[in-house]
């Protein structure tokens, strides 16, 4: 199995805040990586795919980047609706695989 | 706009067999180059894909369930299908149902909680 390795596990930052996070593969998937977002309660929402592609829709504070093992996550201007947990996917191999997740808070 | 949804029991007892099924709407789900799967979220954990299906009935598990999981297709009623046997406590989850569409999950059911408790 790809292990997916997301860090940090939980970040606290102000509205405003650039945010960043990183997902590192365990081996190299290209740029099959997606970031999916996941409010309490809801299912995950598709964010960004094949690393950096901004989905329909998703506002343009949100972008990925990276190919390989390392991909980064980041919001630009951090909104109170962006409260969530934070998740990157690999579609390189079987089985499809996920980071652990990071949880995003307003300080 | 594809809709999906969960249905079956809430509750199930330890060493039996979890039934689940999606409900496809919006879409056929023989339409399309997508596979169905079955993805499963424990309470403040993670989430972990647990197998799918093509229309055609060709499947996938992942290896780490894949003595216990069918995952099974019926497109007469654009419905998939998830059967996990011999559950145990730590199979207590919220699953969802989800259409891949290469290379990504696209769209979701809301998820629905299964408790395994006697």
């Amino acid at each position: 199995d790809i292990q997916m390795t997301q860090s940090p596990s939980s970040l606290s930052a102000s509205v405003g805040d650039r945010v960043t996070i990183t997902c590192q593969a365990s081996q190299d998937i290209s740029n099959y990586l997606n970031w999916y977002q996941q409010k309490p309660g809801k299912a995950p929402k598709l964010l960004i795919s094949y690393a950096s592609n901004l989905e329909t829709g998703v506002p343009s504070r949100f972008s990925g980047s990276g190919s390989g093992t390392g991909f980064t996550f980041t919001i630009s201007s951090l909104q109170p609706e962006d409260i969530a947990t934070y998740y990157c996917q690999q579609y390189g191999n079987l089985p499809r695989t996920f980071g652990q997740g990071t949880r995003l808070e307003i300080k | 706009q594809v809709q999906l949804q969960e249905s079956g029991p809430g509750l199930v007892k330890p060493s039996q067999t979890l039934s689940l099924t999606c409900t496809v709407s919006g879409g056929s789900i023989s339409s399309g180059s997508y596979y169905w799967s079955w993805i499963r979220q424990p309470a403040g954990k993670g989430l972990e894909w647990i197998g799918r299906v093509s229309s055609s009935g060709s499947t996938n598990y992942n290896p780490s369930l894949k003595s216990r999981v069918t995952i099974s297709v019926d497109t007469s009623k654009n419905q998939f299908s998830l059967k996990l046997s011999s559950v145990t406590a730590a199979d207590t989850a919220v699953f969802y149902c989800a259409r891949e569409r290469f290379p990504l999950f696209d769209y979701w059911g809301q998820g629905t909680l299964v408790t395994v408790s006697s």
